[in-house]
């Protein structure tokens, strides 16, 4: 069946380091793929999401691009601050022609600090 | 728009009690889903629904029923409550069938004891 697999964190950065959380993927026909980040005592929202091989998502200065040749999809962002302090997860989406059910990772939380 | 809306945001429940689990979208989607979260854990999807009067199971309905009269109402009832059933319970909707865009209520935290 699909699956998505993510680092596991915590990750602990200081501000404005580089972040990088991997994710990889395994699903039957072409999924499409996407970031959520949850915010502490919130639900889930959508970060940025990519629909085909070689989209880049992008928003908020995070981007993930769609690789089908490696089947991942790893979230960058170039300068964190605190205000990302959150957990992220990496899900995919098969289309069923039913709903859209969405596949997710374990999440991995980000901790970013002065 | 108030998007998603759950009530209520936090409730304990003694074993073998029941409760219902409001869910509320006012985005006119078709599509509502039921999700819980167990920490350390990815979402589960508990069930979901295509358009009123239609819903179906996910990954883990087991101690869960659901109806669906309305577009706006999704409402998760569970019967007999179980300490397995301590979770953050998350409602989604979404517009399209395809695409997996999904918009997300702020959750329930409920607690079996």
């Amino acid at each position: 069946g699909d699956s998505v697999t993510q680092m596991e964190g915590p990750v602990t950065l200081s501000e404005e380091a580089f972040l990088t959380i991997n994710c990889t993927y395994t699903a039957t026909g072409y999924p499409s793929l996407f970031w959520y980040v949850q915010y502490p005592g919130e639900g889930l929202q959508l970060l940025l999401k990519a629909t085909k091989a070689d989209d880049k998502g992008s928003n908020k200065g995070f981007e993930a691009t769609y690789r089908k040749e490696t089947t991942s999809f790893h979230l960058e962002k170039g300068s964190v601050q605190v205000s990302d302090s959150a957990v992220y997860f990496c899900a995919l989406s098969v289309p069923t022609g039913t709903a859209s059910k969405l596949t997710f990772g374990t999440g991995t939380r980000l901790q970013v600090t002065l | 728009n108030a998007g998603v809306t759950q009530t209520p945001k936090f409730r304990i429940l003694k074993i073998g009690q029941s409760m219902t689990l409001q869910c509320a979208q006012d985005m006119n989607h078709n599509y509502m889903y039921w999700y819980r979260q167990d920490p350390g854990m990815g979402l589960k999807l508990i069930y979901y629904s295509v358009g009123a009067g239609i819903t179906d199971k996910g990954e883990v309905p087991n101690g869960y029923n659901v109806s669906r009269s309305t577009t706006e109402d999704f409402p998760l009832r569970l019967e007999l409550a179980a300490p397995s059933q301590t979770s953050v319970y998350f409602c989604a909707s979404s517009f399209s069938a395809n695409i997996g865009e999904q918009y997300f209520g702020p959750g329930t935290r409920l607690t079996v004891t």
